[in-house]
């Protein structure tokens, strides 16, 4: 079972520039949600949807896009990359709601230089 | 921005020792989850508590909910190095589906 899967694992931007980090779920989850971990600071919610077409700000929205057009794929853009980006993004699938158990991709490292 | 805050952030102790993390805020949560997460890897789910003062147990690990929702604890009995990990709650939010997770515990058991 392939669960969440998370494109690229690994990317290395310079600053300003862009870019969209993939998501995709194969288990026909409505809820989906991208999340940065920084040392020190857990998971900080950058932005959540609880189905297709329907896109929310978390605690740390700011330079990040989403949409959601189709329930299997949440992809994140980055519009221009800043040097406190650089962090590890995991993006998560769950049920119906919050609620329900959140399953987590491997997770991309991005470091902006 | 409804903060949970995590302690201890590290501990280190040998095999066969107790030990207990909390989860702790001022904000009431309509229920709160535990995850453990490995490095390199997403975290994955331990458990989810509900009611306040509920307890579960998984194991050697027992979880509590507070009778106010606003805090969790993590018991680990006779801890093993295969508990070592970074242990995260997170707490759902009333109304608005949004799962804030706490700063997070990094637990280390010495053989």
């Amino acid at each position: 079972n392939a669960g969440v899967t998370q494109t690229p694992k690994f990317q290395v931007l310079k600053t300003g520039q862009s870019m969209t980090l993939q998501c995709a779920q194969d288990m026909n989850h409505e809820y989906m949600s991208w999340y940065r971990q920084d040392p020190g600071m857990g998971l900080r919610l950058i932005h959540y949807s609880v189905g297709a077409g329907i896109t929310d700000q978390g605690e740390v929205p700011n330079g990040y896009n989403v949409s959601r057009s189709t329930t299997e794929d949440f992809p994140l853009r980055l519009l221009s990359a800043a040097p406190s980006q650089t962090s590890v993004y995991f993006c998560a699938s769950g049920g119906s709601s919050g609620y329900q158990p959140q399953h987590f991709g491997d997770g991309t490292r991005l470091s902006i230089l | 921005t409804q903060l949970l805050e995590q302690s201890p952030q590290f501990l280190s102790i040998q095999e066969g020792e107790n030990l207990t993390v909390y989860c702790n805020s001022s904000s009431v949560f309509s229920s709160l989850q535990w995850y453990r997460q490995e490095p390199g890897e997403g975290p994955v789910l331990l458990v989810t508590v509900v009611t306040g003062g509920e307890v579960k147990k998984l194991k050697r690990l027992t979880f509590q909910f507070g009778d106010a929702r606003k805090d969790s604890s993590l018991h680990i009995t006779a801890a093993q190095p295969g508990d070592t990990g970074l242990y995260l709650c997170a707490g759902l939010n009333f109304g608005n589906e949004k799962l804030t997770f706490g700063t997070g515990t990094r637990l280390t058991i010495i053989p």
